[in-house]
């Protein structure tokens, strides 16, 4: 079946380091959304890229979607302890009414 | 509501039991879905609705898991003879239809002793 493969799983900074996370995929992908769960929380919703080559940015958060549309990436700047959690990245699985398939997940951790 | 509300949060259940978990998504939220997260793990979908559509199962996991949505509203997650495997968080999300994000609940955390 379709999948969205992330790396990587784990990503240890030190506080004000950069840190970015990348979601891959064989197939093209539809859409894909970010979601960010917070230790002991559920995940929230961050954002949507639809276009091929899309950017969006939330102030330290930089969102890229890939020309092919089969990658997406996050990229944190200058990550605070307040980015601690797991960043998932997730497709629509068949076609615009379907339900989300999401990758496994980079857990980040930040070292004060 | 203002957000999607799940009910018990926390539910330990003997083996073999019966459980139900109960989900109560926003208030014009068309789309409904349950997830399951085990420890450490990434989201698994279990069943979404999609208004009067029939339910999308192609995620339950066997015929003891079965899901119900009364008035396009609250929907229920039962779960039969529960097994220790079933031991997970239950999240399940609602949106508006088409493309737009989830909004999860907070989960029920299931435990099959």
């Amino acid at each position: 079946g379709q999948q969205v493969m992330q790396i990587p799983q784990y990503q240890h900074v030190q506080e004000g380091e950069d840190f970015t996370t990348y979601c891959n995929s064989s197939t093209t992908l539809s859409n894909i959304q970010w979601y960010k769960q917070r230790p002991g929380g559920h995940p929230v919703f961050l954002i949507q890229l639809v276009k091929s080559g899309e950017v969006k940015k939330q102030k330290r958060l930089t969102f890229q979607f890939g020309e092919a549309k089969k990658n997406s990436s996050l990229h944190i700047t200058a990550t605070q302890t307040t980015d601690v959690g797991t960043y998932f990245c997730a497709d629509t699985y068949g076609g615009s009414q379907g339900n989300l398939i999401f990758g496994k997940g980079t857990k980040l951790s930040v070292k004060p | 509501g203002a957000g999607v509300s799940q009910s018990p949060s926390n539910k330990v259940t003997e083996k073999g039991k019966d459980v139900e978990l109960r989900c109560d998504p926003i208030s014009g939220h068309t789309a409904l879905y349950w997830y399951r997260q085990s420890l450490g793990q990434g989201l698994e979908f279990l069943i979404y609705f999609q208004g009067n559509s029939a339910p999308d199962k192609s995620g339950l996991p066997s015929d003891r898991f079965s899901a119900e949505r009364t008035g396009g509203s609250v929907s229920t997650l039962t779960i039969q003879r529960t097994q220790q495997e079933d031991s997970a968080v239950y999240l399940c999300a609602s949106s508006w239809t088409g493309n737009y994000g989830y909004t999860f609940g907070s989960g029920t955390r299931l435990t099959v002793v």
